[in-house]
Protein backbone atom coordinates (compact mmCIF):
# COMPACT_ATOMS: atom_id res chain seq x y z
CA UNK A 1 0.00 0.00 0.00
CA UNK A 2 1.58 3.57 -0.98
CA UNK A 3 2.12 5.79 1.61
CA UNK A 4 1.46 9.61 1.83
CA UNK A 5 2.88 11.23 -1.33
CA UNK A 6 3.79 14.57 -1.78
CA UNK A 7 5.16 16.56 -4.95
CA UNK A 8 7.29 18.30 -5.92
CA UNK A 9 10.02 16.72 -3.01
CA UNK A 10 12.28 19.99 -3.60
CA UNK A 11 11.26 23.37 -5.12
CA UNK A 12 13.36 26.65 -5.79
CA UNK A 13 11.51 29.42 -6.48
CA UNK A 14 11.92 33.72 -6.30
CA UNK A 15 10.72 35.97 -3.98
CA UNK A 16 7.32 36.92 -4.87
CA UNK A 17 6.42 33.71 -6.87
CA UNK A 18 4.01 31.06 -6.51
CA UNK A 19 4.45 27.53 -4.91
CA UNK A 20 2.03 25.09 -4.89
CA UNK A 21 2.67 21.99 -2.99
CA UNK A 22 0.35 18.70 -3.46
CA UNK A 23 -0.31 15.79 -1.13
CA UNK A 24 -1.74 12.43 -1.86
CA UNK A 25 -2.67 10.99 1.39
CA UNK A 26 -2.63 7.03 2.40
CA UNK A 27 -6.11 5.89 0.36
CA UNK A 28 -9.01 5.71 2.76
CA UNK A 29 -7.88 8.13 5.19
CA UNK A 30 -10.25 11.40 5.93
CA UNK A 31 -7.86 12.84 8.14
CA UNK A 32 -4.74 15.06 6.36
CA UNK A 33 -2.52 17.41 8.03
CA UNK A 34 -0.20 20.05 6.75
CA UNK A 35 3.23 20.56 8.84
CA UNK A 36 6.00 22.55 8.07
CA UNK A 37 10.03 23.15 9.47
CA UNK A 38 11.55 26.22 9.19
CA UNK A 39 15.61 26.38 9.60
CA UNK A 40 15.96 25.80 13.26
CA UNK A 41 12.77 25.69 14.49
CA UNK A 42 10.23 23.04 15.12
CA UNK A 43 7.61 21.18 13.05
CA UNK A 44 4.71 23.42 13.71
CA UNK A 45 0.85 22.81 12.62
CA UNK A 46 -0.58 24.37 9.77
CA UNK A 47 -4.12 22.55 9.76
CA UNK A 48 -6.01 19.76 9.57
CA UNK A 49 -8.91 18.41 6.79
CA UNK A 50 -11.22 16.05 7.72
CA UNK A 51 -12.61 14.90 4.02
CA UNK A 52 -12.91 18.09 2.22
CA UNK A 53 -13.93 20.34 5.44
CA UNK A 54 -10.90 22.36 6.97
CA UNK A 55 -11.36 21.10 10.55
CA UNK A 56 -8.78 23.27 11.95
CA UNK A 57 -6.69 26.00 10.27
CA UNK A 58 -5.46 27.58 13.03
CA UNK A 59 -1.29 27.25 12.65
CA UNK A 60 -1.82 28.72 9.15
CA UNK A 61 0.74 31.44 9.35
CA UNK A 62 -1.07 34.45 7.04
CA UNK A 63 -3.19 34.89 3.77
CA UNK A 64 -0.33 34.05 1.45
CA UNK A 65 -1.12 30.31 2.44
CA UNK A 66 -3.84 28.61 0.65
CA UNK A 67 -4.87 24.60 1.29
CA UNK A 68 -7.59 22.73 -0.74
CA UNK A 69 -8.67 19.63 -0.33
CA UNK A 70 -11.30 18.97 -3.41
CA UNK A 71 -13.53 16.08 -3.22
CA UNK A 72 -11.41 14.95 0.06
CA UNK A 73 -8.90 13.43 -1.51
CA UNK A 74 -5.78 14.45 -2.54
CA UNK A 75 -4.74 18.47 -1.00
CA UNK A 76 -2.85 21.35 -2.31
CA UNK A 77 -1.00 23.93 -0.72
CA UNK A 78 -0.01 27.38 -2.26
CA UNK A 79 1.60 29.87 -1.01
CA UNK A 80 1.54 33.14 -3.03
CA UNK A 81 3.38 35.32 -2.99
CA UNK A 82 6.32 33.81 -1.60
CA UNK A 83 8.47 35.23 0.88
CA UNK A 84 11.92 34.21 2.31
CA UNK A 85 10.68 33.22 5.64
CA UNK A 86 8.77 30.75 3.72
CA UNK A 87 11.86 28.66 3.29
CA UNK A 88 11.69 24.95 4.96
CA UNK A 89 10.54 21.47 4.47
CA UNK A 90 6.40 21.46 4.73
CA UNK A 91 5.28 17.99 5.80
CA UNK A 92 1.94 16.36 4.92
CA UNK A 93 0.55 13.74 6.82
CA UNK A 94 -2.89 11.44 7.05
CA UNK A 95 -5.05 8.84 9.44
CA UNK A 96 -8.01 6.55 9.74
CA UNK A 97 -9.45 8.57 13.09
CA UNK A 98 -9.29 11.58 14.66
CA UNK A 99 -7.06 11.96 17.72
CA UNK A 100 -3.12 10.38 18.59
CA UNK A 101 -4.58 8.01 20.80
CA UNK A 102 -4.81 4.34 19.34
CA UNK A 103 -4.38 6.52 15.73
CA UNK A 104 -1.34 6.22 13.70
CA UNK A 105 -0.47 9.69 11.59
CA UNK A 106 1.57 8.58 8.87
CA UNK A 107 3.81 11.32 7.52
CA UNK A 108 4.88 12.09 3.92
CA UNK A 109 8.39 12.54 2.99
CA UNK A 110 8.24 16.49 2.48
CA UNK A 111 8.19 19.11 0.12
CA UNK A 112 11.96 20.95 0.38
CA UNK A 113 10.84 24.70 -0.26
CA UNK A 114 13.42 26.99 -0.94
CA UNK A 115 12.65 30.74 -1.54
CA UNK A 116 15.56 32.98 -2.84
CA UNK B 1 1.28 28.56 23.14
CA UNK B 2 2.39 25.44 24.42
CA UNK B 3 5.93 24.35 24.19
CA UNK B 4 7.76 20.97 24.16
CA UNK B 5 11.76 20.98 24.78
CA UNK B 6 13.65 18.31 24.08
CA UNK B 7 17.32 17.68 25.24
CA UNK B 8 19.91 17.48 24.15
CA UNK B 9 19.23 18.91 20.56
CA UNK B 10 22.65 16.76 19.85
CA UNK B 11 24.24 13.52 21.38
CA UNK B 12 27.00 11.64 19.94
CA UNK B 13 28.08 8.15 21.40
CA UNK B 14 29.84 4.80 21.06
CA UNK B 15 28.10 1.51 19.84
CA UNK B 16 26.61 -0.18 23.18
CA UNK B 17 26.64 2.82 25.43
CA UNK B 18 23.00 3.80 26.89
CA UNK B 19 21.46 7.63 26.55
CA UNK B 20 18.14 9.01 27.34
CA UNK B 21 16.38 11.89 25.76
CA UNK B 22 14.04 14.36 27.84
CA UNK B 23 10.96 15.72 26.62
CA UNK B 24 9.46 18.10 28.86
CA UNK B 25 6.30 21.17 28.86
CA UNK B 26 4.56 23.01 31.39
CA UNK B 27 1.89 22.08 29.79
CA UNK B 28 -0.46 18.76 30.11
CA UNK B 29 -0.82 16.58 27.33
CA UNK B 30 -3.69 14.29 26.61
CA UNK B 31 -0.71 11.95 25.44
CA UNK B 32 2.25 12.11 23.70
CA UNK B 33 4.28 10.44 21.02
CA UNK B 34 7.35 9.42 20.13
CA UNK B 35 8.65 9.49 16.31
CA UNK B 36 11.96 8.87 14.56
CA UNK B 37 13.01 10.89 11.43
CA UNK B 38 15.90 9.73 8.91
CA UNK B 39 17.26 12.13 6.51
CA UNK B 40 14.65 12.60 3.09
CA UNK B 41 12.26 10.85 5.39
CA UNK B 42 9.15 11.95 7.09
CA UNK B 43 8.37 11.28 10.94
CA UNK B 44 7.42 7.87 11.62
CA UNK B 45 5.59 6.97 14.84
CA UNK B 46 7.82 4.73 17.29
CA UNK B 47 5.13 4.86 20.46
CA UNK B 48 2.20 6.83 21.58
CA UNK B 49 2.16 7.27 25.69
CA UNK B 50 -1.29 8.32 27.86
CA UNK B 51 -1.60 7.75 31.13
CA UNK B 52 0.43 9.74 33.62
CA UNK B 53 3.08 7.31 34.70
CA UNK B 54 2.83 4.75 31.70
CA UNK B 55 6.10 2.72 30.46
CA UNK B 56 6.20 1.26 27.38
CA UNK B 57 9.14 -0.61 25.70
CA UNK B 58 9.85 -1.22 22.45
CA UNK B 59 13.02 -3.58 22.05
CA UNK B 60 16.01 -1.98 23.61
CA UNK B 61 13.56 1.56 23.78
CA UNK B 62 12.16 2.63 27.17
CA UNK B 63 9.43 5.28 26.85
CA UNK B 64 7.78 6.82 29.95
CA UNK B 65 4.97 9.55 30.43
CA UNK B 66 5.84 11.77 33.28
CA UNK B 67 3.16 11.14 36.36
CA UNK B 68 1.37 14.60 35.36
CA UNK B 69 1.48 13.77 31.68
CA UNK B 70 4.00 17.10 30.80
CA UNK B 71 6.80 15.36 30.52
CA UNK B 72 8.24 12.62 29.12
CA UNK B 73 11.70 10.17 28.42
CA UNK B 74 13.03 8.01 25.89
CA UNK B 75 15.92 5.70 26.88
CA UNK B 76 18.00 3.31 24.67
CA UNK B 77 19.64 0.39 26.09
CA UNK B 78 22.95 -0.91 24.10
CA UNK B 79 22.52 1.48 21.39
CA UNK B 80 23.69 0.28 17.40
CA UNK B 81 24.82 2.60 14.68
CA UNK B 82 21.38 1.63 13.27
CA UNK B 83 19.28 4.00 16.25
CA UNK B 84 20.95 7.13 14.85
CA UNK B 85 18.50 9.34 13.61
CA UNK B 86 16.30 12.49 14.79
CA UNK B 87 13.79 11.78 17.65
CA UNK B 88 11.17 13.44 17.94
CA UNK B 89 8.67 13.83 20.87
CA UNK B 90 5.15 15.61 20.38
CA UNK B 91 2.24 16.29 22.22
CA UNK B 92 -1.48 16.00 22.08
CA UNK B 93 -4.31 18.10 23.62
CA UNK B 94 -7.37 17.77 21.54
CA UNK B 95 -7.92 16.40 18.11
CA UNK B 96 -5.21 15.36 16.31
CA UNK B 97 -3.02 18.69 15.68
CA UNK B 98 0.57 17.74 17.47
CA UNK B 99 2.98 20.05 19.25
CA UNK B 100 6.43 19.09 18.48
CA UNK B 101 9.97 19.15 20.02
CA UNK B 102 12.56 20.67 18.47
CA UNK B 103 14.17 16.70 18.17
CA UNK B 104 17.33 15.62 19.39
CA UNK B 105 19.88 14.28 16.65
CA UNK B 106 21.40 11.37 17.75
CA UNK B 107 24.84 9.70 16.00
CA UNK B 108 25.93 6.53 17.48
CA UNK B 109 29.50 5.19 16.26
CA UNK B 110 30.40 2.01 15.72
Amino acid sequence: EAGVTQFPSHSVIEKGQTVTLRCDPISGHDNLYWYRRVMGKEIKFLLHFVKESKQDESGMPNNRFLAERTGGTYSTLKVQPAELEDSGVYFCASSQAVGAVGNTIYFGEGSWLTVV
Amino acid sequence: TQLLEQSPQFLSIQEGENLTVYCNSSSVFSSLQWYRQEPGEGPVLLVTVVTGGEVKKLKRLTFQFGDARKDSSLHITAAQPGDTGLYLCAGATSGSRLTFGEGTQLTVNP
